[in-house]
């Protein structure tokens, strides 16, 4: 039961530039949250927001949500080479587990 | 220190030899799941427990067991493994019991299935 979507893909950027990552869902959700995995370790949990929520800000990360357009981006303003990881956003609707995306792989080059 | 711990993190065997995989945390969390990796699959859940003694089927539950007895622990079981259980698993919890909530990750246990 595949919910969020993530795009691109992949994402190459220099370092000091912005990275911006965009998820998409189907069906309405309680919150989306966003998650960040290093090569082949767990993921470490980045931000939750709640349906009801536009923006939320976590340090250099940023992550809006438009419930309208189904529809949530990551922000990562002046990335750094530690920041290369891939992206996953996951989706939370009534009672049930949350639902993952296939991740957005970025690679920050120093 | 505040972890999810999983065991083995490496493990090759062969076609239908049992084996389990721990998974153990010390936050007292109420709920705790496992899921597999797979590239171009991404995540999926396989089993999940909202409480002790409480558990049940996620997306991909086919070949596995699961069982919740204490708190703590909560062990992924593949009673007769195949090449297509071959995959990267990770264990979560969360303190809430509500599966919807931010989630705690072990390190991963990858598993290869001859």
């Amino acid at each position: 039961s595949q919910q969020g979507e993530e795009d691109p893909q992949a994402l190459s950027i220099q370092e000091g530039e912005n990275a911006t990552m965009n998820c998409s869902y189907k069906t309405s959700i309680n919150n989306l949250q966003w998650y960040r995995q290093n090569s082949g370790r767990g993921l470490v949990h980045l931000i939750l927001i709640r349906s009801n929520e536009r923006e939320k800000h976590s340090g250099r990360l940023r992550v809006t949500l438009d419930t309208s357009k189904k529809s949530s981006s990551l922000l990562i303003t002046a990335s750094r080479a530690a920041d290369t990881a891939s992206y996953f956003c996951a989706t939370s609707s009534g009672n049930t587990p949350l639902v993952f995306g296939k991740g957005t792989r970025l690679s920050v080059i120093a | 220190e505040a972890q999810v711990t999983q065991n083995p993190r490496y493990l090759i065997t062969v076609t239908g030899k049992k084996l389990t995989v721990t998974c153990s945390q010390n936050m007292n969390h109420e709920y705790m799941s496992w899921y597999r990796q797979d590239p171009g699959l991404g995540l999926r859940q396989i089993y999940y427990s909202m409480n002790v003694e409480v558990t049940d089927k996620g997306d991909v539950p086919e070949g596995y067991k699961v069982s919740r007895k204490e708190k703590r622990n909560f062990p992924l079981i593949l009673e007769s493994p195949s090449p297509n259980q071959t995959s990267l698993y990770f264990c979560a919890s969360n303190p809430w019991g509500a599966p919807g909530d931010e989630q705690f990750f072990g390190p991963g246990t990858r598993l290869t299935v001859l």
